[in-house]
Parts: structure tokens; C-alpha cells; sequence
């Protein structure tokens, strides 16, 4: 089972700052990793999918890259609707895995 | 616009079973895979379950293999999850989720989620 590793936990941030929110696989998914939001008390939303590629309607200041084994979510300018908890997730080899989650909260 | 709504949810005791359901709509339920994905109170997402579009293939988590059954009817735009010998571990919101795989092999992503439904396996 492929471990993700995501890192930091918690992310204190004000509006208008850039987040960057890391995802380490435990070896190789190629680029198939996904990225949801989720706010509390609500299910998840898809941002992110095959690692760089954004969903229909999720705005731009949301951009996945990779490296390797790395994978980044980073949002430009936080908007106060981004506070919420941030997942990775993998598909590259069975069962599908998701990370542990960071929190990003207004600093 | 696509909705999936669970239910069945509830309090049950420890070797007891329980069925969920999710109800789709706003699109073609027969077309697309579906999953279910557990959150247990406080902690991070599992997924559980996957059935094919056409129910042809389906695939568990090891820590549900065995106990869980995963099924849809396309007729009714329903799926299902049949939960028998529950443990306290199962304590958890139950999702439903789209997989955007159309008509061929499941893509493994969620695309909708439904807004889950909770259980509570507890004496």
C-alpha cells in the first residue's frame, strides 16, 4: 500500500498570502494524484487531478505540480472560502490511499 | 446537476449489520462507477468500496474485505453498501462518490461526493 506523507499538518496563513501544501508518495504513483478541499462539516470537493490538472470551476489561484515522489498544492493568494482541510490521493497502484490531510487556518 | 444522497445510517451495536444507500441524480447513473468513502470522526478519508458502471467488477478495502458488500441497481439509480459482523472501527461518516470513468475502467478520483451519512457502531 502506497503511504502519503503530507506535510505540515497545519498551515497558518493570512488572506492574500500563498500557501504551498506538500504531498510526499512513499515510491512511485507516475502523476496520478488528486487533491480535495474540505471544509467542516462538509464532504469533499475535487481540485486536483493526475497532479496538475484542475478541475472545471476550481479557480486559478489553485496549481498542482510534481516532482518525482513530491507533489505540490499551492494557491496563490488566499481567498478567506480557502481556510479548510487539504487531502492528497493516490490512484497509481491499488488500494487507493489519501494522506493524512493539512490543515491551512487563518493565521 | 449531479446529486448523490446516502442514508441508513444510525446507532448499531458491535456483530450487528446495516445496509446504506445512496440515491443518484442529474446524471447517467449507469454509466459511471461508484464508490464508498468512510470518515471516522476527527481523522482522514478511507476509501472503501468500488462497483464497475455496469456492477460487472467490484473491490473492498482489506479492513472491510470479507464484510462488506457493495452493490447497485442502474434501474433505480441506487448502490448500496451492505455492512455485516460491524466493529466499533467502522464508527464513521460514509460517503458516496462518483468515479468520472465513463462506461470503461474506473478512474480511481472522486468527482461528486454525497454529503454522507453516519454510523455508530456502539453497544
Amino acid at each position: 500500500e502506497i503511504v502519503l506523507t503530507q506535510s505540515p499538518a497545519t498551515l497558518s496563513l493570512s488572506p492574500g498570502e500563498r500557501a504551498t501544501l506538500s504531498c510526499r508518495a512513499s515510491q512511485s504513483v507516475s502523476s496520478f494524484l488528486a487533491w480535495y478541499q474540505q471544509k467542516p462539516g462538509q464532504a469533499p470537493r475535487l481540485l486536483i487531478y493526475d497532479a496538475s490538472n484542475r478541475v472545471t470551476g476550481i479557480p486559478a489561484r489553485f496549481s498542482g505540480s510534481e516532482s518525482g515522489t513530491d507533489f505540490t498544492l499551492t494557491i496563490s493568494s488566499l481567498e478567506p472560502e480557502d481556510f479548510a482541510v487539504y487531502y492528497c490521493q493516490q490512484r497509481s497502484n491499488w488500494p487507493p490511499t489519501f494522506g493524512q490531510g493539512t490543515r491551512l487556518e487563518i493565521k | 446537476q449531479v446529486q448523490l444522497v446516502e442514508s441508513g445510517g444510525g446507532v448499531v451495536q458491535p456483530g450487528r449489520s446495516l445496509r446504506l444507500s445512496c440515491a443518484a441524480s442529474g446524471f447517467t447513473f449507469s454509466n459511471f462507477g461508484m464508490h464508498w468513502v468512510r470518515q471516522a470522526p476527527g481523522k482522514g478519508l478511507e476509501w472503501v468500496a468500488l462497483i464497475w458502471y455496469d456492477g460487472s467488477y467490484t473491490y473492498y478495502g482489506d479492513s472491510v474485505k470479507g464484510r462488506f458488500t457493495i452493490s447497485r441497481d442502474n434501474s433505480k439509480n441506487m448502490m448500496y453498501l451492505q455492512m455485516n459482523s460491524l466493529r466499533a472501527e467502522d464508527t464513521a461518516v460514509y460517503y458516496c462518490a462518483r468515479d468520472p470513468g465513463v462506461e470503461g475502467a474506473p478512474l480511481v478520483v472522486f468527482d461528486y461526493w454525497g454529503q454522507g451519512t453516519l454510523v455508530t457502531v456502539s453497544s
